[in-house]
């Protein structure tokens, strides 16, 4: 009964290459995310997903670009692989509007650019 | 800007003793929550505790307490009865809840508990 899952665990590619990674939650939330966790563990928001809308973009390189099927999912797809997004990417959802409630977390996908 | 901030990027605790993990913000906004994560080494990322910014009494979950102090702007983590199992990088974090940010958390650097027998 996982509630956020992605695929996949790991990914191991060469620079240049494009690549995603899957998403999906079946907590019926509304609001989804993408973390990226780097080298020295600290994570920061890229994006953010409410109802298949995109909410936040921060700052992140155009090479990567969400998807979002609908609101149980949300992809990342990454063009062009450069060797600094080497790193743990962790999708994450929520139901917005209710204030006390965490954020689940996926297991992570831990992505090594050679 | 918002900001979270953990001064302890290691600590070492003894068996079955309490210890208490640092976690200091930064917000103007007057809404918010404050969240413990835990991470193994596994990966993860674990649910520990929330605090709500309006909240009069201190989280406490089990093991895990939270020590919100408003006007320090602080939120400690408190584990009573430390075990083996504990040893992870803990993660302070911050939710603005109104706005556009939608939810999103500002993390703290972390700081990587052992506990040793």
């Amino acid at each position: 009964d996982t509630a956020v899952s992605q695929t996949p665990k790991y990914l191991v590619t060469q620079m240049g290459n494009d690549k995603s990674i899957k998403c999906e939650q079946n907590l019926g939330h509304d609001t989804m995310y993408w973390y990226k966790q780097d080298s020295k563990k600290f994570l920061k928001i890229m994006f953010s997903y409410n109802n298949k809308e995109l909410i936040i973009n921060e700052t992140v390189p155009n090479r990567f670009s969400p998807k979002s099927p609908d609101k149980a999912h949300l992809n990342l797809h990454i063009n062009s692989l450069e060797l600094g997004d080497s790193a743990v990417y962790f999708c994450a959802s929520r139901q917005s509007g209710v204030s006390g409630n965490e954020q689940f977390f996926g297991p992570g996908t831990r992505l090594t650019v050679l | 800007a918002q900001k979270i901030t953990q001064t302890q990027p290691g600590m070492f605790v003894q068996e079955k003793e309490a210890v208490t993990l640092d976690c200091t913000y930064d917000t103007s906004d007057p809404s918010y929550g404050l969240f413990w994560y835990k991470q193994p080494s596994s990966g993860e990322m674990i649910f520990l505790i929330y605090q709500g910014s309006y909240d009069q009494q201190n989280a406490t979950e089990g093991r895990y307490s939270l020590n919100f102090q408003k006007a320090r702007k602080s939120a400690n983590l408190v584990i009573s009865a430390s075990q083996l199992g504990d040893s992870a990088m803990y993660f302070c974090a911050m939710r603005i809840d109104r706005g556009s940010t939608l939810g999103r958390l500002y993390f703290g650097r972390g700081t990587q508990l052992t506990v040793w027998p």
